[in-house]
């Protein structure tokens, strides 16, 4: 059981770039969360999922994209990165009925 | 407008001795609350949580105490030891007592260092 994983572990771009920020859970959970911790600030929702196929907006979703197509995997994609959107990248996931979420180890993006 | 908040960024102690972290709450509809614990280059791991009709939860050297009239909550660490220094954030839900929520909202955390 891996729990919760993300690739890559740390990434540089350079502005304008586009990629996806991986992220997958193998606990069947049905929840799936992206957030980003800036220097601070906390982690801020970016954007979640409450099943395949439901996605919603969170905090700060601007400049980020993403779908839900299967129970697994929840990518996070950047059409057009941006200096802003340097950070540190965590997915998490969590069990319908209980509010505690898993956090995977984090992406850290450089956006150059 | 911050709804969860972690007023000390920083917090010594002295290895025993008791650590005491604080976080205050705005939205009178968060009827969740939970610690995270991170370590650098790591994810944040769930600590403790705590519902809003309890006002102590406990886990081994940790306690959690909520005090809903002044929307103030405590994570007590007793006795402190040098493998729990990290960063400490807490966090709320809304709605967890009619079905759950999706969101929680983070505070900025607060860096707990347990000097030996």
């Amino acid at each position: 059981n891996a729990g919760v994983t993300q690739t890559p572990k740390f990434q540089v771009l350079k502005t304008g770039q586009s990629m996806t920020l991986q992220c997958a859970q193998d606990m069947n959970h049905e929840y799936m969360s992206w957030y980003r911790q800036d220097p601070g600030m906390g982690l801020r929702l970016i954007h979640y999922s409450v099943g395949a196929g439901i996605t919603d907006q969170g905090e700060v979703p601007n400049g980020y994209n993403v779908s839900r197509s299967t129970t697994e995997d929840f990518p996070l994609r950047l059409l057009s990165a941006a200096p802003s959107q340097t950070s540190v990248y965590f997915c998490a996931s969590r069990i319908s009925g209980q509010e505690t979420q898993y956090f995977g180890p984090g992406t850290r993006l450089l956006v150059l | 407008d911050q709804q969860v908040k972690q007023n000390s960024p920083s917090l010594s102690v002295q290895e025993g001795r008791i650590s005491i972290l604080n976080c205050d709450y705005t939205n009178s509809m968060f009827d969740y609350f939970l610690w995270y614990k991170k370590y650098p280059a790591e994810g944040p791991t769930f600590l403790i949580s705590i519902s809003s009709i309890k006002d102590k939860n406990e886990d081994g050297r940790f306690t959690v105490f909520l005090n809903k009239s002044a929307k103030h909550l405590s994570l007590h660490i007793v006795p402190s030891q040098p493998g729990d220094s990290a960063v400490y954030f807490c966090a709320a839900s809304a709605m967890y007592l009619k079905g759950g929520s999706e969101k929680l909202v983070f505070g900025k955390g607060t860096k707990l260092t347990v000097n030996p």
